[in-house]
Order: C-alpha cells, then sequence, then structure tokens
C-alpha cells in the first residue's frame, strides 16, 4: 500500500529538549516536504527537498532542520523547541513533476 | 506577493450546490490544487488546474483563471460527509506549495 508514515504521532515535550520527527514514504518520491498547520494560518511549508541530499527553506524555516540521506526518509529536527512550535506537522512526498502530493497521518507536538 | 484568500466558513445544505473560492496575487506558477481535510486528518488530494476552464470530476468540479487570479471549487449534491475543510495551495516550480487559509464547509441537513 503507498503511503507516507509518520512517527510519533503524538508528542508532549518540554522546552529545550531535541527531538525528532519521523517521516518516511515508501512510492520512490523524490520529492519530500514538511509542513505545520495551525488554526488561522493554514498549511505553512517548513522545508523540502527535491532529492536525496537536496534541502531548502519553505516559509518558516526558522527554529526547525532536515536531512535527506535516503530517498525514501526525510526526518524533520527540533534543536531546541520552544512553545511556539506547538502545532500539527505534516510530511508529504510526490514524484518530480507529479501532480498530487500525498500528506502523512500528522504529528500533533506539544511544548511546554 | 502570494496572499491567497478563502473565505473561512460556509455553510451549505445537504443535497445542494456550493462553491468555494480561491484568489491570488502571484504570477508564474505551475498550477493550482484543491485539497478536502476532515478535522484532524490529513489533506487529501481533490483536483489540479493548469489551464484556464472548468475541470470536471464526478460531483467535484475546479475551474481556474489566470487572468483574474481566481480558482474555485464547486461541489454538487452536497452530503453530509463533504462537511470538512477545503484548501486551495498554489503550486510552484520545484514542487513547492503555497496554501490558503482553507474554508470550513458545513453541510446541514
Amino acid at each position: 500500500e503507498a503511503q507516507v508514515t509518520q512517527n510519533p504521532r503524538y508528542l508532549i515535550t518540554v522546552t529545550g529538549k531535541k527531538l525528532t520527527v519521523t517521516c518516511s514514504q515508501n512510492m520512490n518520491h523524490e520529492y519530500m516536504s514538511w509542513y505545520r498547520q495551525d488554526p488561522g494560518l493554514g498549511l505553512r511549508q517548513i522545508y523540502y527537498s527535491m532529492n536525496v541530499e537536496v534541502t531548502d527553506k519553505g516559509d518558516v524555516p526558522e527554529g526547525y532542520k532536515v536531512s535527506r540521506k535516503e530517498k525514501r526518509n526525510f526526518p524533520l529536527i527540533l534543536e531546541s523547541p520552544s512553545p511556539n512550535q506547538t502545532s500539527l506537522y505534516f510530511c508529504a512526498s510526490g514524484g518530480s513533476g507529479e501532480e498530487t502530493q500525498y500528506f502523512g497521518p500528522g504529528t500533533r507536538l506539544l511544548v511546554l | 506577493g502570494q496572499n491567497i484568500d478563502q473565505p473561512t466558513e460556509m455553510t451549505a445544505t445537504e443535497g445542494a450546490i456550493v462553491q468555494i473560492n480561491c484568489t491570488y496575487q502571484t504570477s508564474g506558477f505551475n498550477g493550482l490544487f484543491w485539497y478536502q481535510q476532515h478535522a484532524g486528518e490529513a489533506p487529501t488530494f481533490l483536483s489540479y488546474n493548469v489551464l484556464d476552464g472548468l475541470e470536471e470530476k464526478g460531483r467535484f468540479s475546479s475551474f481556474l483563471s489566470r487572468s483574474k487570479g481566481y480558482s474555485y471549487l464547486l461541489l454538487k449534491e452536497l452530503q453530509m460527509k463533504d462537511s470538512a475543510s477545503y484548501l486551495c495551495a498554489v503550486h510552484y516550480a520545484g514542487n513547492m506549495l503555497t496554501f490558503g487559509g482553507g474554508t470550513r464547509l458545513m453541510v446541514k441537513p
């Protein structure tokens, strides 16, 4: 089954404690992306990757890091989380030039 | 700029037709997406317009006018399960997407 998976689905943490949210896709897609979704602000792109070892900033990259060492994985790293990073995070993937992006199930993060 | 505007909320009656508008202030984009998102779930793909005009897909149709900076999603024969948020997103080169704030549609019996 074609899918994008994220882990964990829910996470409560404290300010400053490094965390990683994993994202994996089994569709051999070149393109992967991270979004955060906040009430009244919609979906905003954090980082995206066109292919292995190629990453670029989206609209709201501050406070986040990513890496793309393998095609299927695109982890999102919060080195020192802060309460304003409390949000719902979605990973997405799509083939190069493909019309559709497939979204993962979401990760709900609460930073205290 | 990349302002993408949608109404925040809409209400419609089961069986009716509803049009959700999306206006944008940008140029040089590949196309425009519409996604459906039920509360607490991931967005799912509905349609993608590259050329001006209407694309029909079952009960859902989507329209794009590049010259007017305008798109709409048309939902016919509304069902209760259509209650969801509808997101329009401009698709740029390099697969970048910029989303509007979404329109929450409530379908009433």
